[in-house]
């Protein structure tokens, strides 16, 4: 166990739709990471925030947005989806914003039908 | 980001040590080699890093030639629960970075009976 905690564990929805992920970091822990795995692009960096601030942005689409909340927790936002955002979604936690090992979660699986 | 070389596959006998090489030629000074595995759609496991120095914790050991340009991960007594994708990553530290990883395809290692 991470320490890393994600909700939910699996999501379908339909197309078009959009849907939110959760994620709350280890204790203490002041950066969180968004990563997307899908079977044809392998492990995605998507975004990052450090104590509540965007800090980086990878290959994440104009149709996503995150935000790192007071507590630390963050919520990953997925609009307008298509097929292929049909992927694990995984969060990470590191206690600083460069340094330093990540800890993942278990991630959520998410169908777009 | 420096770019890694790792095998696709590597099998291992239980009980025996895998070592599992990376290729990391064009490194920099300032970057580290870390080592995460995934496990069965599990989300990616830390596992260690070094930055030139040879390195062991409870999981495994880390030698990084004295050029900097190659790694081995070694697993002293390789068991089933080992099987997993194994990636190799660089990433820089300078406070002018992120934390990002940047995921290869990694190295499928089977450990068989």
């Amino acid at each position: 166990d991470s320490g890393v905690t994600q909700t939910p564990k699996h999501l379908i929805t339909a197309t078009g739709q959009r849907v939110t992920l959760r994620c709350s970091p280890r204790s203490g822990d002041l950066s969180v990471y968004w990563y997307q795995q899908s079977l044809d692009q392998g492990l995605q960096f998507l975004i990052q925030y450090y104590n509540g601030e965007e800090r980086a942005k990878g290959n994440i689409l104009e149709r996503f947005s995150a935000q790192q909340f007071p507590d630390l927790h963050s919520e990953l936002n997925l609009s307008s989806l298509e097929l292929g955002d049909s992927a694990l979604y995984f969060c990470a936690s590191s206690q600083m914003g460069v340094m330093g090992e990540q800890y993942f979660g278990p991630g959520t699986r998410l169908t777009v039908t | 980001d420096a770019k890694t070389t790792q095998p696709t596959s590597m099998d291992c006998a239980e009980g025996r040590a895998a070592n599992l090489p990376c290729n990391h030629s064009t490194i920099s000074g300032n970057e580290y080699v870390y080592w995460y595995r995934q496990i069965h759609s599990q989300g990616p496991q830390y596992i260690i890093h070094g930055l030139k120095n040879n390195e062991t914790n409870e999981m495994a050991s880390l030698i990084i030639t004295e050029d900097r340009k190659s790694s081995t991960l070694i697993l002293p007594h390789a068991t089933l629960r080992d099987t997993a994708v194994y990636y190799c990553i660089v990433k820089p530290q300078g406070s002018s970075n992120t934390g990002k990883l940047i995921f290869g395809q990694g190295t499928t290692l089977q450990v068989k009976p």
